[in-house]
């Protein structure tokens, strides 16, 4: 089962910051988190991942609390083409991938 | 980042016949790859992991029998849908991670139909 609770929807209007947030509050230490995104149709994309510390690269930052029992990926300047779902994934590093229901965001003109 | 192709991108076959659908890492070593099913409006689910050269790990429910896996190279790896029956009509990805790599690359997926 996945170990990550998401909202199953979000909207966010174009040119404004998406926050999407993802609890995991039975995240083992080795256990890094992993976000993807899944246009209609296509394969899995990968996005961000991180441990502890917050990271940040050309798509998105990824914030993690300091306890690790939550995170947010923030995409700072929502396009329409980032409408997709969302997965928030837990795993060690290279691990499988279990994936969640995820957030659906519909990314509006 | 690093590309993965399958093909076929769809198909359609008739019930009983069996279905090849190829994964290929193509500028990089993928030594481990992993095969997903997804159903309409649900989310992936794995189901095996091979490593190139080794027999391949299902999950818990997956016919092994059924959905056989070969990863015979680093680039590429098939899975092949034995007997196939409507139930099997779905949408299959792949995903291939290197030997330098943190996360999995997914491939675009292929759409099984079966009548």
């Amino acid at each position: 089962d996945a170990k990550t609770t998401q909202p199953t929807s979000m909207d966010c209007a174009e040119g404004r910051a998406a926050n999407l947030p993802c609890n995991h509050s039975t995240i083992s230490g080795n256990e890094y988190v992993y976000w993807y995104r899944q246009i209609h149709s296509q394969g899995p994309q990968y996005i961000i991942h991180g441990l502890k510390n917050n990271e940040t690269n050309e798509m998105a930052s990824l914030i993690i609390t300091e306890d690790r029992k939550s995170s947010t990926l923030i995409l700072p300047h929502a396009t329409l083409r980032d409408t997709a779902v969302y997965y928030c994934i837990v795993s060690p590093l290279t691990d499988k991938l279990i994936f969640g229901t995820g957030t659906r965001l519909q990314v509006f003109p | 980042g690093a590309v993965v192709s399958q093909h076929p991108s769809w198909v359609i076959c008739k019930s009983g016949t069996s279905v090849k659908i190829e994964c290929r890492s193509l500028d990089f070593q993928a030594t481990t790859m992993f095969w997903y099913r997804q159903f309409p409006k649900q989310s992936l689910m794995l189901m095996a992991t091979s490593n190139e050269g080794s027999k391949a790990t299902y999950e818990q429910g997956v016919e092994k029998d059924k959905f056989l896996i070969n990863h015979a190279s680093l680039t590429l790896s098939t899975l092949t849908v034995t007997s196939a029956h409507p139930e099997d009509s779905s949408f299959y990805i792949c995903s291939a991670r290197g030997a330098s790599h943190n996360e999995q690359f997914f491939g675009p997926g292929t759409r099984l139909t079966v009548l």
